[in-house]
C-alpha cells in the first residue's frame, strides 16, 4: 500500500460542531503531518508527529487538536472553528522527518 | 532561516511548447533536500522529485527534467513538449537537515497548457 488516505473528502460544519478528520497510511512511515492550505496558497504546516509523539506544533489555535493513536493513524479533532478555518486540510507521511512527504487527497472543510 | 522563491506566479503555454519553472532557495545548512510537487485541480499534492544537497546531478524523467545548481541556489524544472494534463500548480520545497519536519514551500507556479 503506497498511499495516504483521508476521510472525509468534504466536510461542512457549524461553528459549534465537533468533528474529526482522519488520516491513514500503511507504508511504515514514522512521521506524519497536518497541513492547512488556503486557495492559491502553499500548504502551511500545522503539526508534526514523529514516532507517534507530537514534535512540532506551529502555534496552531487550540480549537485544532491532533491525535496519533498509532503509527498508521493520525486524527485532527475540530471544535468551535471559525469561518476563516475553511480550507483544504492535507495529511502527509514520510519515512523520517527529512524524507519525502507523501500527501493524501485532503479534506475540504467549510465552516459556516 | 530557510526560504523558497518561485518568482513566476502564472505561466501559460500552448501544447508542445517547452516550459521552465524557476525555483531559488536560501538556506544556511550544508545538508538539505529539495522537492518538486504537482497539485492538479483535484487538489492532491503529487511528489515529483527529491534531491539532496550533495547530489548536483541533473535528472531526466520522461518529459520532465531538473537542473540543480548550488552556485546559484536554484533548482529549476523543465517540462518538454508540454501537454494539457500538465496544467497544475507546481510547488518547490526545501527541508533543512537541522530543521527536520519543517519543509518550506514556495508560493507555487500555476501552469496552464492550452490545446
Amino acid at each position: 500500500d503506497t498511499e495516504v488516505t483521508q476521510t472525509p473528502k468534504h466536510l461542512v460544519m457549524g461553528m459549534t460542531n465537533k468533528k474529526s478528520l482522519k488520516c491513514e497510511q500503511h507504508m511504515g512511515h514514522r512521521a506524519m503531518y497536518w497541513y492547512k492550505q488556503k486557495a492559491k496558497k502553499p500548504p502551511e504546516l500545522m503539526f508534526v508527529y514523529s514516532y507517534e509523539k507530537l514534535s512540532i506544533n506551529e502555534s496552531v489555535p487550540s480549537r485544532f487538536s491532533p491525535e496519533c493513536p498509532n503509527s498508521s493513524l493520525l486524527n485532527l479533532h475540530l471544535h468551535a472553528l471559525q469561518p476563516e478555518d475553511s480550507a483544504l486540510y492535507l495529511c502527509a507521511s514520510s519515512l523520517g522527518t527529512s524524507g519525502t512527504r507523501h500527501f493524501g487527497p485532503g479534506t475540504r472543510l467549510t465552516v459556516l | 532561516a530557510q526560504k523558497v522563491t518561485q518568482a513566476q506566479t502564472e505561466i501559460s503555454v500552448v501544447e508542445k511548447e517547452d516550459v521552465t519553472l524557476d525555483c531559488v532557495y536560501e538556506t544556511r545548512d550544508t545538508t538539505y533536500y529539495l522537492f518538486w510537487y504537482k497539485q492538479p485541480p483535484s487538489g492532491e499534492l503529487v511528489f515529483l522529485i527529491r534531491r539532496n544537497s550533495f547530489d548536483e546531478q541533473n535528472e531526466i524523467s520522461g518529459r520532465y527534467s531538473w537542473n540543480f545548481q548550488k552556485s546559484t541556489s536554484s533548482f529549476n524544472f523543465t517540462i518538454t513538449a508540454s501537454q494539457v494534463v500538465d496544467s497544475a500548480v507546481y510547488f518547490c520545497a526545501l527541508s533543512e537537515d537541522t530543521n527536520a519536519g519543517k519543509s518550506t514551500f514556495g508560493d507555487g507556479t500555476t501552469l496552464t497548457v492550452k490545446p
